[in-house]
């Protein structure tokens, strides 16, 4: 499975566009970008996934480089309850690892 | 109705004691997942179960005895367990398994302690 980086922590003003980054170069072709995200003593709530192509739901964009090796999500106007740890995983079927995820803190 | 449960909500146990936890989902999913998560650590997956057969077993201990009687139920039972197995367990489930795509719908977990 591929293993995926990202920043421990970002900090982002409410109001304002959170964009997480992750780096997940031994990507392969047939592999998803998912994002998840896990607010305190919650179980993680799925967000977005892509292949190749930018993905737009009600919750979140995701942007995929082109060479597939980095992607970033974007909370397009972050609110206080977007204060969560936010998981990149790259998988291919049903083997999730989670990766140590970025801890975002969204400040008033 | 896209809401996985889990029962109980908190357990308390002795090393000695034999107990289980449950996990529930209607959504029609044939693929659920055991994970595991300790303190400020991200969930590590345990089984996976897939059209009610065990797909993954991550070399989980023999004292943690996961069970699928049916698509909708999942069950792991617990026995002789460590005070280190103390953490959240987290059920999950999704449409099918072993697809390369793959939403997971993840349950607010049990959490365990074990004295």
């Amino acid at each position: 499975d591929a293993k995926t980086t990202q920043p421990p922590s970002m900090d982002c003003a409410e109001g304002r566009a959170a964009n997480l980054p992750c780096n997940h170069s031994t990507i392969s072709g047939n592999e998803y970008v998912y994002w998840y995200r896990q607010i305190h003593s919650q179980g993680p709530q799925y967000i977005i996934h892509g292949l190749k192509n930018n993905e737009t739901n009600e919750m979140a964009s995701l942007i995929i480089t082109e060479d597939r090796k980095s992607s970033t999500l974007i909370l397009p106007h972050a609110t206080l309850r977007d204060t969560a740890v936010y998981y990149c995983i790259v998988t291919r079927g049903f083997k999730t690892i989670f990766g140590a995820g970025t801890r975002l803190f969204v400040k008033a | 109705d896209t809401e996985v449960t889990q029962t109980p909500k908190h357990l308390v146990m002795g090393m000695t004691n034999k107990k289980s936890l449950k996990c529930e989902q209607h959504m029609g999913h044939r693929a659920m997942y055991w994970y595991k998560q300790k303190a400020k650590k991200p969930p590590e997956l345990m089984f996976v179960y897939s059209y009610e057969k065990l797909s993954i077993n991550e070399s989980v201990p023999s004292r943690f005895s996961p069970e699928c009687p049916n698509s909708s139920l999942l069950n792991l039972h617990l026995h002789a367990l460590q005070p280190e197995d103390s953490a959240l367990y987290l059920c999950a489930s999704s449409q099918v398994a072993g697809r390369t795509y793959n939403e997971q719908f993840f349950g607010p977990g049990t959490r365990l302690t074990v004295l």
